[in-house]
C-alpha cells in the first residue's frame, strides 16, 4: 500500500517570504514522487517529479522540493512566495510498476501581498 | 509536455437523464487512463482505472453501472455519468501517463445536476 500525508491543510506567508509546503509518504519499494498544483476550477498543473537522481529537484515557478530517503519527506519549497502562488497543492506518490497515484489531501496556499 | 484534453469543461443536466465526458490524450498514446472525482477543496478520488480494449477497473464503493467508462482507442477514454442525480454533482477528472513521466490531467469537468 501506499500513502502520502500533508500535514497542513492551509500555509500563509507574505509575498516575498519563504514557502514550504510539506508532504510525507509510505510505499513498498522505491517512489515516484510528484507535486501538483490546482487552481479554482481547473485540473492539476505538474510542478516537478522525483524519479531517481540528484534529491533536489527544481521545477516549475521557482519551486523546488528535496527528496529525503530516511525521513520519506519530499517538501516543496519557493524562496520567495508570490501572491499568484496562492493555490491548492497536492503531493503524490508511485511506484514504478504502477501508474495509480496517491495523493495527500492538499495544502491550500495563502499568499498575502 | 504531453497534453489531456478533457470535454467539456462544465455541465448542467437534469436529475435522471445521462452525460457523457470525454478525455484525449492528444500527443501520446495512453493505455491506461484514470478517473478522478473532487469535492470542493479536497483532495481527488480515484474512481476508475481505464484500460483500452478491455473493462475499467473500479475502485471499491464506486458504482460501476452508474459511472461507465470505455476506453475506446488509445487515445480516448469516457465518463458517462447515467441517470444522474444532484448527489453525482461534482468535478471529475481525467489523467494519463507514460511510462517513466508524470501524470497529465485534463482541465477537469464540472457536473451540475438540477
Amino acid at each position: 500500500a501506499q500513502s502520502v500525508a500533508q500535514p497542513e491543510d492551509q500555509v500563509n506567508v507574505a509575498e516575498g517570504n519563504p514557502l514550504t509546503v510539506k508532504c510525507t509518504y509510505s510505499v513498498s519499494g522505491n517512489p515516484y514522487l510528484f507535486w501538483y498544483v490546482q487552481y479554482p476550477n481547473r485540473g492539476l498543473q505538474f510542478l516537478l517529479k522525483y524519479i531517481t537522481g540528484d534529491n533536489l529537484v527544481k521545477g516549475s515557478y521557482g519551486f523546488e522540493a528535496e527528496f529525503n530517503k530516511s525521513q520519506t519527506s519530499f517538501h516543496l519549497k519557493k524562496p520567495s512566495a508570490l501572491v499568484s502562488d496562492s493555490a491548492l497543492y497536492f503531493c503524490a506518490v508511485r511506484v514504478s510498476n504502477d501508474y495509480k497515484l496517491s495523493f495527500g489531501a492538499g495544502t491550500t496556499v495563502t499568499v498575502r501581498a | 509536455g504531453a497534453v489531456v484534453s478533457q470535454h467539456p469543461s462544465w455541465v448542467i443536466c437534469k436529475s435522471g437523464t445521462s452525460v457523457k465526458i470525454e478525455c484525449r490524450s492528444l500527443d501520446f498514446q495512453a493505455t491506461t487512463m484514470f478517473w478522478y472525482r473532487q469535492f470542493p477543496k479536497q483532495s481527488l478520488m480515484l474512481m476508475a482505472t481505464s484500460n483500452e480494449g478491455s473493462k475499467a477497473t473500479y475502485e471499491q464503493g464506486v458504482e460501476k453501472d452508474k459511472f461507465l467508462i470505455n476506453h475506446a482507442s488509445l487515445t480516448l477514454s469516457t465518463l458517462t455519468v447515467t441517470s444522474a442525480h444532484p448527489e453525482d454533482s461534482s468535478f471529475y477528472i481525467c489523467s494519463a501517463s507514460r511510462i517513466n513521466t508524470e501524470a497529465f490531467f485534463g482541465q477537469g469537468t464540472r457536473l451540475t445536476v438540477v
